[in-house]
């Protein structure tokens, strides 16, 4: 019962930057927007998470709409190794247990 | 600091036979969560440990099975294993109001 929406699969030019979208319609007000990714037979990884504001870090930033209904994670300079499954998942911060969707399937290209 | 710590790797067992699955979570995490991923259901809660009490369980039969110890390790028990119980099994640790940190996973094959 994952409660958002992401494309399943989206190509990025090696060195481009990689712009993944989310819809989270129903997400609540104290619900944060996590984001993982997981390469091939590997566990998942946290990217990076935010509840309203804009945030940033050494991976990747993620940009959350006023209304919080959406979000977008920016790869900035993608490179092979960026090629994985991402996965946008809406959370309270004290949830033990994350709903996985389907992801979004990214092909970095050279 | 160390990650989240799974063994074994790979397994291969059985059918009939039953698995142990070990965790070792990050230092200073209590909470331990097991998840299961195929290709066709894709990853799947199966239950949580906090303290060495199963705080809650996703809808898996009574084959599956776990445990929390005082170190805050985790071990994962299926018993008379099924084909389709093939899967990598994952492990996530957190702290209260922290993301969680998965370990890289068994991947178990029943034969």
């Amino acid at each position: 019962d994952a409660k958002t929406t992401q494309p399943p699969s989206m190509d990025c030019a090696e060195g481009r930057a990689a712009n993944l979208p989310c819809n989270h319609s129903t997400i609540s007000g104290n619900e944060y927007v996590y984001w993982y990714r997981q390469i091939h037979s590997q566990g998942p990884q946290y990217i990076i998470h935010g509840l309203k504001n804009n945030e940033t870090n050494e991976m990747a930033s993620l940009i959350i709409t006023e209304d919080r209904k959406s979000s977008t994670l920016i790869l900035p300079h993608a490179t092979l190794r960026d090629t994985a499954v991402y996965y946008c998942i809406v959370s309270h911060s004290n949830d033990y247990k994350l709903s996985f969707g389907a992801g979004t399937t990214v092909t970095v290209r050279a | 600091k160390a990650g989240v710590t799974q063994t074994p790797r790979y397994l291969i067992k059985t059918r009939g036979q039953q698995v142990t699955l070990s965790c070792s979570p990050i230092s200073g995490h209590r909470s331990v969560s097991w998840y299961q991923q195929t290709p066709g259901q894709g990853l799947q809660f199966l239950f949580e440990y906090f303290s060495e009490t199963q705080r809650n369980k996703g809808n898996f039969p009574g084959r599956f099975s776990g445990r929390q110890f005082s170190n805050s390790r985790s071990e994962m028990n299926v018993s008379t294993l099924e084909l389709g119980d093939s899967a990598l099994y994952l492990c996530a640790s957190k702290r209260t109001n922290t993301e969680a940190f998965f370990g890289q996973g068994t991947r178990l094959t029943v034969v």
